[in-house]
């Protein structure tokens, strides 16, 4: 079966190192999505794609980077951790096309920054 | 811009009881929009949806119906149980949201049901 995974599940990392959090998707979805989820905000889109070598910043996309060079897998990177960075964290893909809006979230991971 | 709001939980309810969450929107046009939810250490799931004006979305016994004249789209369920535990989620599409399939989620509203 087709699915989205995130890896790790759980990481504690301390302020100022560079992280990355793994996504994978087998649904041969061309857009993806990473979220922030935070009590009292709800999910915050950080970044997105919608193909290969395409990226793009949403609302809350400061301290963080995407890049995406194939189909299945779109890292997202905290190029210097900050402790307003811990959260959890979603990854999300979509079939794309206008009229299929569904996304597909994977499991999440839970990022401490001490 | 777009937005969405939701009331504030948690809502606490006996088994069986009857639910509504009320969710709001502002928007251009007439978006689509969804419920999705979210069960203890996972990740959403879609619930249902409706993409345009008296649209009624359905799904394991959870309705909600697309209110132009309100810009509403407030869950209901008529008897609730236990496993209905979670956070649910309204969202919307925008017009502008194209081949990017973009969202914009409310805060979310934690239901916790007791038997």
């Amino acid at each position: 079966d087709a699915e989205i995974t995130q890896s790790p599940r759980h990481k504690i990392t301390e302020t100022g190192r560079q992280v990355t959090l793994a996504c994978h998707q087998t649904w041969n979805h061309n857009n993806m999505f990473w979220y922030r989820q935070d009590l009292g905000h709800g999910l915050r889109l950080i970044h997105y794609s919608y193909g290969v070598q395409d990226t793009n910043k949403g609302e809350v996309s400061d301290g963080y980077s995407v890049s995406r060079s194939n189909t299945e897998d779109l890292p997202l990177t905290l190029e210097s951790a900050a402790s307003s960075q811990t959260s959890v964290y979603f990854c999300a893909s979509s079939e794309g096309g206008s009229g299929s809006y569904e996304q597909y979230f994977g499991p999440g991971t839970r990022l401490t920054v001490t | 811009g777009d937005s969405v709001t939701q009331m504030e939980g948690p809502v606490t309810l006996s088994e069986e009881a009857f639910l509504t969450i009320n969710c709001t929107y502002t928007a251009t046009g007439y978006p689509s929009l969804f419920w999705y939810v979210q069960y203890p250490g996972e990740g959403l799931q879609l619930l249902l949806k409706a993409t345009k004006a008296d649209d009624k979305g359905s799904n394991k016994g959870f309705e909600a119906t697309y209110r132009k004249e309100t810009t509403s789209f407030h869950l209901e369920k008529g008897s609730v149980q236990v496993s209905d535990s979670a956070v649910y989620f309204c969202a919307l599409a925008p017009l502008t949201s194209g081949a990017t399939n973009k969202l914009i989620f409310g805060t979310g509203t934690l239901l916790a049901v007791q038997p």
